[in-house]
């Protein structure tokens, strides 16, 4: 049973462009919504969280938008950098933290 | 602050074969855990320490897979007797609980033949 349904798989961004992934949850009771960030041969770093009582947290370039009735919560990434090219995770507190399947992310200069 | 340590980095091994992996978590962090992350998709929990204690091991293969946490500190993860489809990345990661994000090491990239 996959609770957190993620899209799209791979995306690929021109360099300044916005890019924007996308992450569906089923159960309504978390209490945050964590993004992470992986680079190849890296763990997973958390990139940016936000609570269900907020519908937009933004730090630098990376914003998250919560749209509780809709059940989904995106990550967008503006004036998008080639350093920015790494798998994109949303995940929601569920078994510790449950993840999505991932979004790579191609920033092409 | 020093990171998650894990070891080794990778290891080759043939199936049937038995494999044990590492880590030391961050100081201080009273929660550890195990994730498998195959391939193409997002890691999946294995197992949950609380100090000593397992808070949750429902997605541990347990009739292959034992992992234990001495001193609530260092963790072991091993897999005897191995599968093919036991390759894969095994993650640590620890976290002070809550809803704190959680700090993940490189990680043990596992072949098996």
């Amino acid at each position: 049973q996959q609770q957190v349904k993620q899209s799209p798989q791979s995306l690929i961004v021109q360099k300044g462009g916005i890019s924007i992934i996308n992450c569906a949850y089923e159960n309504t009771a978390f209490d945050y919504f964590p993004w992470y960030q992986q680079f190849p041969g890296k763990g997973p770093a958390l990139l940016i969280a936000i609570r269900p009582d907020v519908s937009e947290k933004k730090e630098g370039r990376f914003t998250i938008s919560f749209n509780k009735s809709a059940k989904q919560f995106s990550l967008h990434i503006m004036d998008s950098q080639p350093g920015d090219s790494a798998t994109y995770f949303c995940a929601a507190p569920i078994r510790a933290l449950t993840f999505g399947s991932g979004t790579r992310l191609q920033v092409q200069p | 602050e020093a990171g998650v340590a894990q070891s080794p980095r990778y290891k080759i091994i043939e199936k049937r074969q038995s494999v044990a992996f590492w880590c030391n978590p961050i100081s201080g962090h009273a929660t550890l855990y195990w994730y498998q992350q195959i391939l193409g998709q997002g890691p999946k929990l294995l197992i949950q320490f609380q100090n000593n204690g397992v808070v949750d091991d429902s997605q541990l293969p347990k009739d292959r897979f034992s992992a234990e946490r001495l001193k609530g500190v260092d963790s072991t993860l091993k897999i005897q007797p191995a599968k093919l489809e036991d390759s894969a990345v095994y993650l640590c990661a620890s976290s002070l609980g809550g809803a704190g994000g959680y700090t993940f090491g490189s990680g043990t990239r596992l072949t098996v033949v």
